[in-house]
């Protein structure tokens, strides 16, 4: 089987740094990805971790250590618009895509 | 590029009735997959469609099923509706062999009463 666990809330304030992090249990995955879901919105992809280490893509930061069956997904210079629901979803071999349950994420002016 | 589109994106059925919701993917995008979000239950997979096979599947009852049609079209069937099925279904495209990124359209919110 396989099990994701990330905090349910975080709140932050406006030009912070946040880190969301996800534990995961899993026999066997290519990797880790980061969803971003406004209130009423779709997710959208926002990284992928294949291999161990950190990946930048402007603000948003993502790192995986395969040893120790976690990730993280870093968020700098935080803004309004950035208070969503984060998920981070692990793409497992047979091509079974499982998501965490979810952080919401609060920024406060 | 046009995003992935689904329609109706709002439904309302009563327990017993069956349903179909239709997804266009990204052009291009071979890849369709299926998922129920609810409060409860979080984003849960459904199932994978791949050049018109379905690729795999997740933990759901056979009420659940789909289909992908020649260009790449999807729909997805639920007979038997039940309460618990209300939710916000979910599609989303990617290119072969990028599964890891997947596009999501708005979504179809379907209420069973």
């Amino acid at each position: 089987g396989q099990s994701l666990e990330q905090p349910s809330e975080v709140t932050a304030v406006e030009g912070a740094i946040v880190q969301i992090n996800c534990t995961y249990q899993t026999s066997g995955f290519y990797g880790l990805s980061w969803y971003q879901q406004h209130d009423g919105g779709a997710p959208t992809f926002l990284s992928y971790n294949a291999l161990d280490g950190l990946e930048e893509t402007g603000r948003f930061s993502s790192f995986l250590s395969r040893s120790d069956s976690y990730g993280y997904l870093l968020l700098q210079e935080l803004q309004m618009k950035d208070s969503a629901s984060y998920f981070c979803a692990v793409w497992e071999y047979g091509q079974n895509f499982v998501f965490g349950p979810g952080t919401r994420l609060s920024v406060l002016p | 590029k046009a995003g992935v589109t689904q329609t109706p994106r709002y439904l309302i059925k009563t327990r017993g009735q069956q349903v179909t919701l239709s997804c266009s993917p990204i052009s291009g995008h071979r890849s369709v997959s299926w998922y129920q979000q609810t409060p409860g239950q979080g984003l849960q997979f459904l199932f994978e469609y791949f050049s018109e096979t379905q690729r795999n599947k997740g933990n759901f009852p056979g009420r659940f099923s789909g289909r992908q049609f020649s260009n790449s079209r999807s729909e997805m069937n639920v007979s038997t509706l039940e309460l618990g099925d209300s939710a916000l279904y979910l599609c989303a495209s990617s290119l072969e062999g990028r599964t890891e990124t997947q596009y999501f359209g708005p979504g179809t919110r379907l209420l069973v009463l």
